[in-house]
Formats: C-alpha cells, structure tokens, sequence
C-alpha cells in the first residue's frame, strides 16, 4: 500500500516569510496525484494545491506552491508571505483511487 | 456547493454498544470514504466504497463495517464500541473520472468527535 511520510509533525513561522513543509510518499505506481489539504481549528478540510504526478510543472496557487519531484517521491509545500490565518495543520496525501494522508504538520504562525 | 453531512458532531457511548455514524452527501458522487483521525498518526482510511453495494478495506478495517445502500449515503458501524475507538470520524465524499487513477479531489464532512467510556 501507498505510504505518506510528513517528518515535521510541528513548524513556526513568522509572519510575512516564507515557510517549507515536507512530504514524501512510497508507491510503485507511476500515475497519481498528490494533495496538500489545511485543517484549521474548525476540523473543515480545505484543499490548498492539487499536482497530478504527469506534469513536470509544480502547481500553484497563489501563495502556495510545491516542489514536485517525483524521482525522489518528494512533494513539499511553500507558503509564502505568511499570514495569521494560514495557522492549520497542514496533511499531504496521495490519491489514485482511494486517498491516503500523511500524519501532519503542525503550523504556527508568529506575528 | 457540495455538502457532507455527518449526522452528530460529538458522540459518547458506551463500551460494548453498537454505534452508526452517518454520512450524507448531496453531489450524486460515487465514492465515499470513512477515515478517523488521531494526533500523530493523521488520518487513516478505514473503508472506501466507489459505488453503491460496493466497498473496499481501508488500512484500518477491524473492529468496524460500512454500509451503502444509497448513493448518498454511507454508514459506518461500530458493532462492539470499545475505549480504544475513541477518535475523531470524518467522511468524504468525491466524484469519479473514467477510469484510474481519479485525481478528484475530496470534499469532507465536519466530522464526529467519538468518545467510547
């Protein structure tokens, strides 16, 4: 079964810089896509940036940007110019026909 | 937009009952899943079903089972709570491309905050 590894359960950050979590994730597939979903205190799981494993091109959204590299089985995500409100945990996943969801990654952010 | 429904926000039982956690969903979508999600482990997928009457095995499947008689609609079953099913449930719910893989993404219910004493 498909794996999803976030080595950083807790991260800071002070506001208006920039912050990197990471993921990485095992499987022998060569097509899927990958996830990067926010939890805020609500518990609502918001979708932040989406990357199908086909395009080179790493996806962006606004402040939210990933590094994809799939020969590594790596997918990190940038957050730049923080903000207050980015304070969430943050889970990476991967999905080719289920969904499977790293353990997290804490975010504060500092103002 | 589209809306998952889970039936209670907080639950508590008691060990040795029998609990159902409903899940209802208003896109016609053809896969849900149920996940619970504990600190440090993040969530885990207990059961997926991609069709009505059908369901696969998540990683975590013992000690519960779903049903999905509707489209809509996608139950989960504790036969025989227990302490160590203490957790938070979140449904989901995604349509399906043609074909594999499906890079649909998902969209969650607020959860359930079970408390088993």
């Amino acid at each position: 079964a498909q794996t999803v590894t976030q080595s950083q359960p807790e991260m800071s950050v002070q506001e208006a810089e920039t912050v990197t979590l990471s993921c990485t994730y095992d499987t022998s597939e060569s097509d899927y896509y990958l996830f990067w979903y926010k939890q805020p205190p609500s518990r609502q799981m918001i979708l932040v940036i989406r990357q199908e494993a086909y395009k080179q091109q790493n996806a962006t959204e606004n402040r939210f940007s990933v590094n994809f590299q799939k020969a590594a089985k790596s997918f990190s995500l940038k957050i730049s110019d923080s903000q207050l409100g980015d304070a969430a945990m943050y889970f990476c996943a991967y999905r080719s026909n289920d969904m499977r969801f790293g353990a997290g990654t804490r975010l504060t952010v500092k103002p | 937009d589209v809306k998952v429904t889970q039936s209670s926000r907080y639950l508590v039982k008691r060990t040795g009952e029998k609990v159902f956690l409903e899940c209802v969903q208003d896109m016609d979508h053809e896969n849900m899943f149920w996940y619970r999600q504990d600190p440090g482990l993040g969530l885990r997928l207990i059961y997926f079903s991609y069709d009505v009457k059908m369901k696969e095995k998540g990683d975590i499947p013992e000690g519960y089972s779903v049903s999905r008689e509707k489209k809509e609609r996608f139950s989960l079953i504790l036969e025989s709570a227990s302490t160590n099913q203490t957790s938070m449930y979140l449904c989901a719910s995604s349509s399906q491309r043609t074909g594999a893989p499906s890079g649909e993404k998902l969209f969650f219910g607020s959860g359930t905050q079970l408390s088993v004493l």
